[in-house]
């Protein structure tokens, strides 16, 4: 089945410095992808829709010039974090929409990847 | 704005009892609900989605259902054991114009613990 991995899997930095995660599809090519934020013992909060060739969309409150997002390819999407802060630290997840229409519509809208544990010193 | 409540935020069960995880929801104009499963620091399992026009769904010992009118789905789980314990997720999708694939609502989760 479709596939969509993150990377790295988690990383620490200081503050101040910029992090980039990558989400890819591996098997699939997705023209939309989603970032989302997880604090600890919390949900899943969409941040911002990545769109392919065009501009991210983010949600209300998300900072745009901090969570940079590029989808450069059908294939990944990136997300940086610039000039991270400690209450930046979170577990962020990506994901993509299935390619075929019936596995959106009867078992999963989108597939997940495994997630970057974010830590900022 | 649509919000996604869960119920109970925890549960401890001995292994073998049946249990029942409730989630609500405000805005009924769903196009979808899904129960995901989410392990300890990794990321979501799907479990079960239910479409609008559905009541229920099943897989194993899972059993989901849907009351679209009144926002609410309950996921039962029979005959529970230590390998179910997680943190279970529900959430929403609505379709959202000029989208092609809608924008999913996360419930906060029930943590389940099966102690043996």
């Amino acid at each position: 089945g479709a596939v969509v991995s993150q990377h790295p899997s988690w990383v620490i930095c200081k503050s101040g410095t910029s992090v980039k995660i990558e989400c890819r599809s591996l098997d699939f090519q997705a023209t939309t992808m989603f970032w989302y934020r997880q604090f600890p013992k919390q949900s899943l909060m969409l941040m911002a829709t990545s769109n392919e060739g065009s501009k991210a969309t983010y949600e209300q409150g998300v900072e745009k010039d901090k969570f940079l997002i590029n989808h450069a390819s059908l294939t990944l999407s990136t997300l940086t974090v610039t000039s991270a802060h400690p209450e930046d630290s979170s577990f962020y997840i990506c994901s993509a929409p299935p390619p075929e229409l019936a596995a959106f519509i009867y078992t999963d809208t989108q597939y997940f990847g495994p997630g970057t544990r974010l830590t900022v010193l | 704005k649509q919000e996604v409540t869960q119920i109970p935020a925890a549960l401890s069960v001995p292994e073998g009892e049946n249990l029942v995880l409730n989630c609500s929801f405000t805005d009924s104009a769903i196009y979808n609900l899904q129960w995901f499963r989410q392990d300890p620091g990794k990321g979501l399992t799907s479990l079960l989605l239910i479409q609008s026009s559905q009541r229920e769904q099943t897989s194993g010992r899972l059993n989901a259902s849907l009351d679209k009118s009144s926002g609410r789905s309950t996921l039962y789980i029979a005959a529970s054991q230590p390998g179910d314990s997680a943190t279970y997720l529900c959430a929403v999708l609505l379709l959202i114009g000029g989208t092609s694939y809608g924008k999913l609502t996360f419930g906060q989760g029930t943590i389940l613990t099966v102690h043996p």
